[in-house]
Parts: C-alpha cells; structure tokens; sequence
C-alpha cells in the first residue's frame, strides 16, 4: 500500500515568488494535515480537513497562506509571497477519520522549502 | 494549554547501550501520549502510543513507554539500541484531535 505522497521533495525560490506544495494521502483516508515543521523543531498543525472540509485552520496564516483540498482526496497547501522565514519543511499526513484515539496520523517525507 | 518537553535536544549512546529519551508534558487532564520517530528523509513513524489503562506501553521495533501521572513523564526506553536507531524522536501530546509535539531529540549511535 502506498503511502502518503508529497510533492515535490525540495524547492528553492526565491523571496516573493509563489510556492505550492502537493499531498496525495493515503486512499480511503478522510481526514488530511498540513503541518509546518521549522529546523530544530517538531511540526506544528497548519490545517486539518474532514474530507474537502476545513475543519481546523486556526494556526494557517491567512494572509500568505492557503489550501485547498477540493475532491476530499489530494490536497495543495500554496504561500504567495514567500518570506524568508518560511524556510522550513511542509509535511503532510492523513488518517482514515479525525479522532487520534483510534485514528493514527500516517506522515509523507515532506516537502522542504527553502526562500532566498 | 498543552505542552510537551523533551530536555535533551541530542544523545549519544553506544551501539548495544539502553536507551531512555524523555518526555515531560503539561495537559489539564489525562492525556494522550505519542512518540513518533523521524528518521532522515523519512515521515515521522508512530512508535507507540498511550491512551488509557496500563501504564507500560510496548511499541514497535522494541521499544516502550512508560506514563507517570505524577511525575508528567512519558519516557521513551529500548534495552539494546542498534545503529540503525539513529534518529530523531518526537515526544507529542494529544486532545481529541490535535497533536502538539515537542522539539525532538537526535539520536546518535556510535559504534
């Protein structure tokens, strides 16, 4: 079984260029994550979606950041412009439902963006 | 709020040593207790979890855990560690739906 696929696996821009970044989670998984994980850091929740459903955004900055996972399947989170302190991993994970109880969190190797 | 600490950010440990990484967190009522291992390149795994009931929890790749309510501690342990422990390791607390994860410690393991 596949797991969950993120692409593309490193991307350099440069500061105030677009960025996008994709997630295919793992198939029959309703609930997807968006966390940011910063050097020396552990990740810390950007968005989670029941399926195409933005349930949890509290911590996406809106004003640069958004996602969109609009057939409840793959997901793009995208930062327009980027800033040089977004120079850090994006990681992506999926789960059949949202509950942590019964529901492990499956994480994609991240995509790591570095601004210039 | 919940919060997580892991007070050592790197350790060394010869190939075939125990191993304990710790993990304190800070949670209003009982909580749920993660750890995840990272290792390069790789997504983070789940190594073992607890939720309820019996306080030893036993993970994969021989690995447990212990919780203790009354020290706010969810130590990570492993008897033997092999070279291919080397990691990193995340210690994470859980609501219903969230997970918050500590820094991390990295795991070096010498010959």
């Amino acid at each position: 079984e596949a797991g969950v696929v993120q692409s593309p696996r490193y991307k350099i821009i440069e500061k105030k260029q677009p960025v996008a970044f994709w997630c295919n989670p793992i198939s029959g998984h309703n609930t997807l994550y968006w966390y940011l994980q910063n050097l020396g850091q552990g990740p810390e929740l950007l968005i989670r979606y029941e399926n195409e459903e933005a349930v949890d955004d509290s911590q996406l900055p809106k004003d640069r950041f958004s996602a969109e996972r609009l057939k409840g399947v793959d997901s793009t989170l995208k930062i327009q412009p980027a800033e040089l302190g977004d120079s850090a991993v994006y990681l992506c994970a999926s789960s059949l439902a949202a509950g942590l109880a019964l529901n492990e969190q499956f994480f994609g190797p991240g995509t790591r963006l570095t601004v210039l | 709020a919940q919060s997580v600490t892991q007070p050592d950010i790197h350790i060394t440990v010869s190939e075939g040593a125990s191993l304990e990484l710790r993990c304190n967190y800070s949670y209003g009522a009982t909580p749920y207790l993660f750890w995840y291992v990272q290792s390069p390149g790789q997504g983070l795994q789940l190594l073992l979890k607890y939720l309820s009931g019996d306080t030893l929890v036993q993970g994969i790749k021989g690995f447990e855990a212990e919780f203790k309510r009354s020290q706010s501690s969810f130590n990570l342990r492993k008897p033997s560690v092999h070279w291919s422990d080397a990691a990193e390791y995340f210690c994470a607390v859980g609501s219903r739906y969230a997970l918050n994860f500590g820094k991390g410690t990295s795991l070096l393991v010498t010959p």
